[in-house]
């Protein structure tokens, strides 16, 4: 079976503008979690989304969006970037009956 | 509430010599426990998972884990490092509602020749 795959997998945004990054699971997967990487606060759980519906929220503000489609794939958004937000993101997806989560790549945003 | 936290940021070993990562760890129910692996500019790979059907648990690469419920721990080995083994390591504990995985700081292991 194909990975998690995420795209793309390098970003360059100004402050203030807008980001859409896509997630697509491993077949089969109905559930995808995003998560974010910095240095400093290393890895946090943004949300996780089953079948089309956010079940699980972290403690991210309202700029930190998601949605997913009837596919399982996903796609988060973060409006009014802030340089904090420059980070690695990665999704997750994890099959029925289990909790482990297999990742993607991640997508690498820089925020200038 | 769940925590992990690992007990050594920066471990560096030779090669061909034992590997052991710390990890304890601490929850109000019976969790899942992992372990994830972090190569440079790369995604993470789960190396290995206990859930509670054996204490000691074989993963990929020669690593193993062992839960040792009285002391709260879940430490990571492997008898004989190798050059490709460089890398951060994850220890990490499932949420409650099986989702939102919690993830210690992380150490870093190098390996030396």
């Amino acid at each position: 079976k194909a990975g998690v795959t995420q795209t793309p997998r390098y970003l360059i945004k100004t402050r203030g503008q807008q980001v859409t990054l896509s997630c697509s699971p491993i077949s089969g997967h109905r559930s995808v979690s995003w998560y974010q990487q910095t240095p400093g606060q290393g890895l946090q759980f943004l949300f996780e989304y089953f079948s089309e519906t956010q079940r699980n929220k972290g403690n991210f503000p309202g700029r930190f969006s998601g949605r997913q489609f009837s596919n399982s794939r996903s796609e988060m958004n973060v409006s009014t970037l802030e340089l904090g937000d420059s980070a690695l993101y990665l999704c997750a997806s994890t099959g029925e009956g289990t909790d482990t989560q297999y990742f993607g790549p991640g997508t690498r945003l820089t925020v200038l | 509430a769940q925590s992990v936290t690992q007990l050594d940021s920066h471990v560096s070993v030779s090669e061909g010599t034992p590997v052991l990562l710390r990890c304890n760890y601490s929850s109000s129910y019976s969790p899942s426990l992992f372990w994830y692996v972090q190569h440079p500019n790369k995604g993470l790979q789960l190396l290995l998972k206990y859930t509670s059907a054996a204490t000691l648990v074989k993963g990929i690469n020669g690593f193993e884990a062992e839960f040792k419920k009285s002391e709260t721990s879940f430490h990571l080995t492997k008898p004989s490092a190798h050059m490709s083994d460089a890398a951060e390591y994850f220890c990490v504990v499932s949420g409650q509602a099986g989702t939102a995985l919690i993830f210690g700081k992380g150490t870093t292991l190098s390996v030396s020749s």
